[in-house]
This record gives C-alpha cells, sequence and structure tokens, in this order.
C-alpha cells in the first residue's frame, strides 16, 4: 500500500508568480486536506476535497485553490505569491471527510521558497 | 472557538526518564483531541486521540495522554524516552465542523 505522496519536495519561486503543489492520496482514500506551517508554528487548514469537491475551508484568500481528481489526488494552487508564502505544504488522504473518526495519513510536504 | 495551547515549546530529557508534553485546550464542549509527532523530513503522524470515550488514552510507542476536563489539559507523557523518540509533537483539537487546529508545537529533545 503506497503512502501519500507530495511533489516537488522543494520549490523556489518570486513574489507573485503563481505555483502548483501535487498530492497523491494512500490508496483507498476520497479525501484529501491540505495544510500550511510556517516556520515554528503548527499546520493550518488550508482547504479539504472531498470526491473533487471542496468541503471546508480555512482562513486563506481565494488565490489559494485546489482541485480533485477522479483518481482522488490533489493540486494545490496559489496565485501572486507573497514572501509569507513561504511555508512546508502538507497534504493529507483519508477515507472520508476527515474527522475525528477518520484518520488523516499525511506526506512529508513540500517546502515552498517565495523570494 | 477551538484552540489548544502547548505550554512548552522545547522540552530535553535524559534517555530513559520519563517524559511530560503539556497541553491546554479551549473549547465550548466537549473536544476531540489528538497528539501527533513530526520526524524530520517525514509525515506527521498520529500518536494517539481522545473522542469521548476513556479518559486515558494509550497511544503508539509507548505514549499516552489523559484527558482532564477539570484542567483542559491533555497532556502527553511516556514512562522512559528513547532516543528516537525525539521530534516535534503537535496537540491537535478537532471542531465539530471537523477542522483541525493544531498548536504550535513541542520540541523534544532526548539526551544520550
Amino acid at each position: 500500500e503506497t503512502g501519500v505522496t507530495q511533489s516537488p519536495t522543494h520549490l523556489i519561486k518570486t513574489r507573485g508568480q503563481q505555483v502548483t503543489l501535487r498530492c497523491s492520496s494512500q490508496s483507498g482514500h476520497n479525501t484529501v486536506s491540505w495544510y500550511q506551517q510556517a516556520l515554528g508554528q503548527g499546520p493550518q487548514f488550508i482547504f479539504q476535497y472531498y470526491r473533487e469537491e471542496e468541503n471546508g475551508r480555512g482562513n486563506f484568500p481565494p488565490r489559494f485553490s485546489g482541485l480533485q481528481f477522479p483518481n482522488y489526488s490533489s493540486e494545490l494552487n496559489v496565485n501572486a505569491l507573497e514572501l509569507d508564502d513561504s511555508a512546508l505544504y502538507l497534504c493529507a488522504s483519508s477515507p472520508g471527510l476527515a474527522s475525528s473518526y477518520n484518520e488523516q495519513f499525511f506526506g512529508p510536504g513540500t517546502r515552498l521558497t517565495v523570494l | 472557538a477551538q484552540s489548544v495551547t502547548q505550554l512548552d515549546s522545547h522540552v530535553s530529557v535524559s534517555e530513559g526518564t520519563p517524559v511530560l508534553l503539556r497541553c491546554n485546550y479551549s473549547s465550548s464542549y466537549s473536544p476531540s483531541l489528538f497528539w501527533y509527532v513530526q520526524h524530520p523530513n517525514k509525515g506527521l503522524q498520529l500518536l494517539l486521540k481522545y473522542t469521548s470515550a476513556a479518559t486515558l488514552v494509550k497511544g503508539i510507542n509507548g505514549f499516552e495522554a489523559e484527558f482532564k476536563k477539570s484542567e483542559t489539559s491533555f497532556h502527553l507523557t511516556k514512562p522512559s524516552a528513547h532516543m528516537s523518540d525525539a521530534a516535534e509533537y503537535f496537540c491537535v483539537v478537532v471542531t465539530t465542523g471537523n477542522q483541525f487546529y493544531f498548536g504550535t508545537g513541542t520540541s523534544l529533545t532526548v539526551i544520550p
């Protein structure tokens, strides 16, 4: 059974650019959640995708958007990058909507640096 | 609003001695609480969770936590630290809307 994978591992962009991060969910999981983890902080919930639809969003502006594909893999897109977007971006998949009863399995993350 | 506060940003223990990582929560209802561990360059891993069943919760790798409503606490403990326990630990509260709120983390150092 393959776990959650993310690509790329590291990425460097400049302010104002756009970036796409990718996540492959664990086999059998239909839900993907994205988190932003700034240096020295805990992960913050960005949004969750369930069966290709956004289902829940944290306090992030619309320039953070996502997609989920029929195979349940997912993309996180960030437009008009700002310096504060520099962070580790984590993807987590779960067998149903993430909850106290559906465990989330996390990928290793993508480290985004914005210069 | 729901939140968690991890009272120590760094904890150092000697190998073989007890570990105590402290977490207080704020919630207007009986919350679900989790502890996750994050090793460098690895994904977050669930250690244990409380979901309104037994207040003493046992997790993986010898960790356990006790939910104390009167103290609004959910401290993580382990009787004897191992070198492999060195990592970042996060306390998490889950809202009724199933959003996960992470604390700021506690970095555990184990001294040989």
